[in-house]
């Protein structure tokens, strides 16, 4: 199956500073890529919509100047966190669609687990 | 709101008890797809359902698609420590995009 990587797969950083997350679709180009943020034993929450070449999609409630997304290519896409709060810290997930057409299903990265002191 | 319900939220079974969890989408979906998070792991695609009445079935698990093709469930027969884990449901209502909308997740736990 396709596989996404994420990097880090945790970080431990001081509140005030910002953190950058990886994900990339190792082997198939990725047009569109979901965010989501999870809570020790939650739901996916949907955060944003990555677009490559376009601006990103925002859920209502989330701050895109918080949550910035740049999806620099077919097959990464970034996700910072500025001026990041203890209230930040979670597991941040990435998925993407090989979109063969035969199903839809995402494939999720491995998550990154974030923690703001 | 909430666009997909799940319940029950968490299910504890003893080994070899049968396990079902339910979504309910307040809107028709284009397909439902369901996925497994294990404990410390991301969630893992198990299956997709397209057609209204669809069931499909993957050894001890059984995945039905509503008639209205707004409610969906998972069916485990008697389980096993291995199916411990988070299965969410996710519906598609057809989006270019391929947005899914995610049922808040029934947590199983199965005693040896």
């Amino acid at each position: 199956g396709a596989v996404v990587s994420q990097h880090p797969s945790w970080v431990i950083c001081k509140s005030g500073t910002s953190v950058k997350i990886e994900c990339r679709s190792l082997d198939f180009q990725a047009t569109t890529m979901f965010w989501y943020r999870q809570f020790p034993k939650q739901s996916l929450m949907l955060m944003a919509t990555s677009n490559e070449g376009s601006k990103a999609t925002y859920e209502q409630g989330v701050e895109k100047d918080k949550f910035l997304i740049n999806h620099a290519s077919l097959t990464l896409s970034t996700l910072t966190v500025t001026s990041a709060h203890p209230e930040d810290s979670s597991f941040y997930i990435c998925s993407a669609n090989p979109a063969t057409g035969r199903t839809n299903e995402q494939f999720f990265g491995p998550g990154t687990r974030l923690t703001v002191l | 709101g909430q666009q997909v319900m799940q319940i029950p939220q968490y299910q504890h079974v003893q080994e070899g008890e049968d396990f079902t969890t339910y979504c309910n989408s307040s809107t028709t979906l284009s397909n439902i797809q369901w996925y497994k998070q294990r404990p410390g792991g991301h969630p893992v695609f198990l299956i997709q359902l397209v057609k209204s009445g669809e069931v499909k079935k993957q050894k001890r698990l059984t995945f039905q698609f509503g008639e209205a093709k707004k409610n969906s469930s998972l069916h485990i027969t008697a389980t096993q420590t291995t199916d411990v884990g988070t299965y969410f449901c996710a519906g598609d209502r057809g989006s270019t995009l391929g947005r899914l909308y995610f049922g808040r997740g029934t947590q199983l736990t199965v005693w040896p």
